[in-house]
């Protein structure tokens, strides 16, 4: 099976600051990948998929890249709303495997 | 409105079975499978498999094969997720959410506000 492993598990930044996720999968899953944002107590949120194309009603300070094996997530200027936690998901084959999760926090 | 509702919360003790629902409103059932997702307290998203309504056809990560069983009724554009014999390790919050058949890259975008399952003695 496919494990997707993220990185840093948490990060603290400042308002305005370009903050950076990474995803990585154990094998390749071309541009398969999509990221979720969770935000406390709530529902999980889609923000991107096929690596790189934002969801409908995104912020543009979200963007994502990769290919292959390794994928990241981007938010160019860091917002107090953008506090949650992010996920990454292989959404090819059979298992759909999600990533541990990115906790973003503002400091 | 697209919607998927899910059941209310359920309180139960170990060795009891359940199933909670998902019912789907505002498209059409069967164009879309039905993914069932688990988040322990305080833990992450873990996917736990899939059903296609249209024919019940069902997928399971192997961490949740044989522990679970997840059906359809597309008759009443419902989704469930059942188990025979509950453990305090089920407990968490389940939601399902909904991916098109007809888009290989376009993941889960709609999703349930969540079934809450507590499982004690």
């Amino acid at each position: 099976d496919i494990q997707m492993t993220q990185s840093p598990s948490s990060l603290s930044a400042s308002v305005g600051d370009r903050v950076t996720i990474t995803c990585r999968a154990s094998q390749g899953i071309s541009n398969f990948l999509a990221w979720y944002q969770q935000k406390p107590g709530k529902v999980p949120k889609l923000l991107i998929y096929a690596a790189s194309t934002l969801q409908s009603g995104v912020p543009s300070r979200f963007s994502g890249s990769g290919s292959g094996t390794d994928f990241t997530l981007t938010i160019s200027s860091l917002q107090p709303e953008d506090v949650a936690t992010y996920y990454c998901q292989k959404c090819n084959s059979a298992s759909w495997t999600f990533g541990q999760g990115t906790k973003v926090e503002i400091k | 409105e697209v919607q998927l509702v899910q059941s209310g919360a359920e309180v139960k003790k170990p060795g009891e079975s359940l199933r909670i629902s998902c019912t789907g409103s505002g498209y059409t059932f069967t164009n879309y499978w039905i993914n069932w997702v688990r988040q322990m307290p305080g833990k992450g998203l873990e996917w736990m498999g899939r059903i296609d309504p249209s024919d019940s056809d069902g997928n399971y990560s192997p961490s949740f094969q044989g522990h679970v069983t997840i059906s359809a009724d597309k008759s009443i554009s419902t989704a469930y997720l059942q188990w025979s014999s509950l453990k305090a390790s089920d407990t968490a919050m389940y939601f399902c959410a909904r991916r098109t058949k007809f888009d290989s890259f376009y993941p889960m975008d709609v999703w349930g506000q969540g079934t809450t399952v507590t499982v004690s003695s």
